[in-house]
């Protein structure tokens, strides 16, 4: 089974704070992936990873920027937190860029910024 | 920007019900999916269904889309409180796809026992 663990569940931080999500999948999937999930507007893409140190753009990049050093790690990086950035955060992988392919996502890492 | 939209946003059924939710799109797709989400967890895949398909069925779901109306259903035979939870869809667009997918913002599906 695939499994894409991010490695914090729950986490408290104050504005103006760097935030770092962390993400690992273990099935060697090419295509990393890191969304956004708040109430009534479903889940919104912040930047993909096509390959290692490839990225680019999603739906809601600002404030957001990302790293792909290894193949397994995806990370999202809040470089100032602000209070609007609080939400849940999905991080998911699939097997690569062609059509079809099912998305795999982790449990979420809830991230509160007060 | 958000591709497809659920409707209904919320649905209360009784066990052994069959639950409905629709899903429209707005621009051409290689193909649709249907995810599951229970209460503060990940998205687990339910079925996919290709642009030159009509209908298919897996277990207790049936999806059909119509690439006409740019729509799809999603239903649920025989439900279980354990379907509850929220359904989206998800669409491939045909073009500047990268595999990625672009979600709905979900039915919420309560099944009481």
């Amino acid at each position: 089974d695939v499994k894409v663990t991010q490695s914090s569940r729950y986490l408290v931080k104050r504005t103006g704070e760097k935030v770092f999500l962390e993400c690992v999948q273990d099935m060697d999937h090419e295509n990393m992936f890191w969304y956004r999930q708040d109430p009534g507007l479903g889940l919104r893409l912040i930047y993909f990873s096509y390959d290692v140190k490839m990225k680019e753009k999603g739906d809601i990049p600002e404030g957001y920027s990302v790293s792909r050093e290894k193949k397994e790690r995806f990370s999202l990086i809040l470089e100032s937190a602000s209070t609007n950035q609080t939400s849940m955060y999905l991080c998911a992988s699939s097997l690569d860029s062609f059509s079809g392919n099912t998305i795999y996502f982790g449990e979420g890492s809830w991230l509160t910024v007060v | 920007s958000q591709q497809g939209e659920e409707d209904p946003q919320a649905l209360s059924i009784q066990e052994g019900e069959n639950a409905t939710m629709n899903c429209s799109y707005k621009t051409s797709i290689n193909n649709l999916q249907w995810y599951r989400q229970n209460s503060g967890r990940g998205l687990v895949h339910l079925i996919l269904i290709r642009s030159n398909e009509r209908e298919k069925h897996s277990g207790r779901l049936r999806v059909t889309l119509d690439t006409s109306k740019k729509s799809s259903s999603l239903l649920i035979t025989a439900s279980r409180a354990a379907d509850t939870a929220s359904y989206f869809c998800a669409t491939d667009a045909q073009t500047d796809s990268w595999g990625k997918l672009q979600f709905g913002a979900g039915t919420q599906v309560v099944v009481t026992p």
